[in-house]
């Protein structure tokens, strides 16, 4: 069974401060790697991909990908109340089918 | 991104009918895919349509429950059959808009079964 985990939190943090969102996977040929943010009672908005190792960079948002260890992160820097969300850790496996970890619930507080 | 129309947004019903969500992209797609987000949940995906052949359905999802009709490149439907309070969820559907193997949702169909 493929997997996808994340720590369902929630993950409390004040306004201004770096969130940081861990995920991990159990499928080693994973090639493709994904956040997505839900607000509550709304669909998931796609907010970064990755693909490589290392550190991808998106305005406030860094996608953190590490192959060996099998774990992807997301920060949010200079986290805002409207930031407050459910963030997917979404995964392709090698057979195309994108697995979702049951996402991490971030609350910014003010 | 892709523009992706669903609807109904929202519907409440009774047990033992059957509810049909559309799925509506602005351009034509290869693949969709229909998905099922429970109370408190993440996503499971229920099957994939391809247009022009049979959907392919996920373990634990079967064709009488969940027939899907994919009779072009930019329109689904997804029939969620015969339904028990169980089936009570959000059900999304969505796209590879370009064939980046990027998925982007559509706004969901709140199901609640009575």
């Amino acid at each position: 069974q493929k997997e996808v985990e994340q720590n369902s939190g929630p993950l409390s943090v004040p306004e201004g401060a770096i969130a940081s969102l861990n995920c991990t996977y159990s499928d080693r040929g994973s090639q493709s790697f994904f956040w997505y943010r839900q607000y509550s009672g709304k669909s998931p908005e796609l907010i970064m991909s990755i693909y490589s190792n290392g550190d991808k960079e998106d305005g406030r948002f860094t996608a953190q990908l590490n192959k060996a260890s099998q774990y992807v992160s997301l920060l949010i820097r200079d986290s805002q109340p409207s930031d407050s969300a459910t963030y997917l850790c979404a995964v392709f496996d090698n057979t195309d089918k994108l697995i979702f970890g049951t996402g991490t619930r971030l609350q910014v507080f003010p | 991104s892709a523009v992706i129309s669903q609807k109904p947004s929202r519907d409440i019903c009774q047990r033992g009918t059957s509810l049909t969500i559309q799925c509506q992209v602005d351009s034509q797609v290869t693949m969709m895919f229909w998905y099922r987000q429970q109370p408190g949940q993440s996503l499971t995906l229920i099957a994939t349509a391809n247009q022009g052949s049979e959907a392919t359905y996920e373990s634990g999802f079967v064709i009488d429950k969940f027939p899907i009709s994919r009779p072009n490149l930019t329109f689904s439907t997804l029939t969620v059959s015969n339904m028990s309070p169980e089936d009570s969820s959000i059900y999304l559907c969505s796209v590879d808009r370009r064939g980046e193997n990027i998925q982007y949702f559509g706004a969901g169909t709140r199901l609640s079964v009575l």
